[in-house]
């Protein structure tokens, strides 16, 4: 059973550039997560998905961020006209169908995206 | 005051001391807890879950102090390997699973 998959591992990009991240659950998990890490500093919650739903979005930046998790593929996390600020380590982590009592979120290997 | 908040460390520890960790919460709501280990520019790794009961696997030990809002993990016997970042985490009330993490407390054990 695969794990979560994040590609890239790693994403440069200019100022003012698209970035987007792509996120494959672990089979089976309907609940998606998404997580920003700055150099030195713990994990802050940016957006909860389900499978073409978004269920919270409160830690995400109001402009220039965006995600989805449609029916078919993987979630996609974009940032629009990136500036060196969001470089950051962006993890994903999913999560079994809500009921599982462990509640424990399995997180992908994250992708590194440095803006220039 | 943040959700979620532990001491940043570093703890420097010799090999085979024992060490703990805190983490306090602030939602006395909060459902369910969790430590996660982060090694250097890796991903988070569940280590444990916490139990109102505590729990125990091998050299780690995990309790929760509900009345006090705060979540401990103790480490015997340090081991080199066990140098990393330690990440509580606590899972609030309410319908969905939103998952707050603590900033982590980085542990570094030295021969």
């Amino acid at each position: 059973n695969a794990g979560v998959m994040q590609n890239p591992r790693h994403l440069v990009r200019r100022r003012g550039q698209e970035a987007r991240l792509r996120c494959s659950p672990m089979k089976g998990h309907s609940h998606v997560y998404w997580y920003r890490q700055l150099p030195e500093e713990g994990l802050k919650f940016m957006v909860y998905l389900q499978k073409e739903n978004i269920i919270d979005e409160s830690g995400m930046p109001k402009e220039r961020f965006s995600a989805e998790f449609p029916k078919e593929g993987p979630s996609i996390l974009r940032i629009q006209q990136v500036v060196r600020g969001d470089s950051a380590a962006y993890f994903c982590a999913s999560s079994p169908y809500e009921g599982m009592s462990s509640n424990e979120q399995f997180f992908g290997p994250g992708t590194r995206l440095t803006v220039l | 005051r943040k959700e979620v908040e532990q001491d940043p460390g570093p703890f420097n520890v010799p090999e085979g001391a024992t060490v703990a960790f805190n983490c306090t919460y602030s939602n006395s709501a909060s459902q369910s807890f969790f430590w996660y280990r982060q090694d250097c520019r890796k991903e988070p790794k569940l280590l444990m879950s916490v139990y109102s009961s505590g729990n125990e696997d091998g050299r780690f030990t995990a309790q929760l102090n509900r009345a006090s809002q705060y979540i401990s993990l103790l480490i015997r016997d340090s081991k080199l390997s066990d140098s990393a970042t330690y990440l509580c985490a606590v899972k609030n009330s309410g319908g969905y699973q939103k998952v707050t993490f603590g900033t982590g407390t980085k542990l570094q054990v030295i021969p």
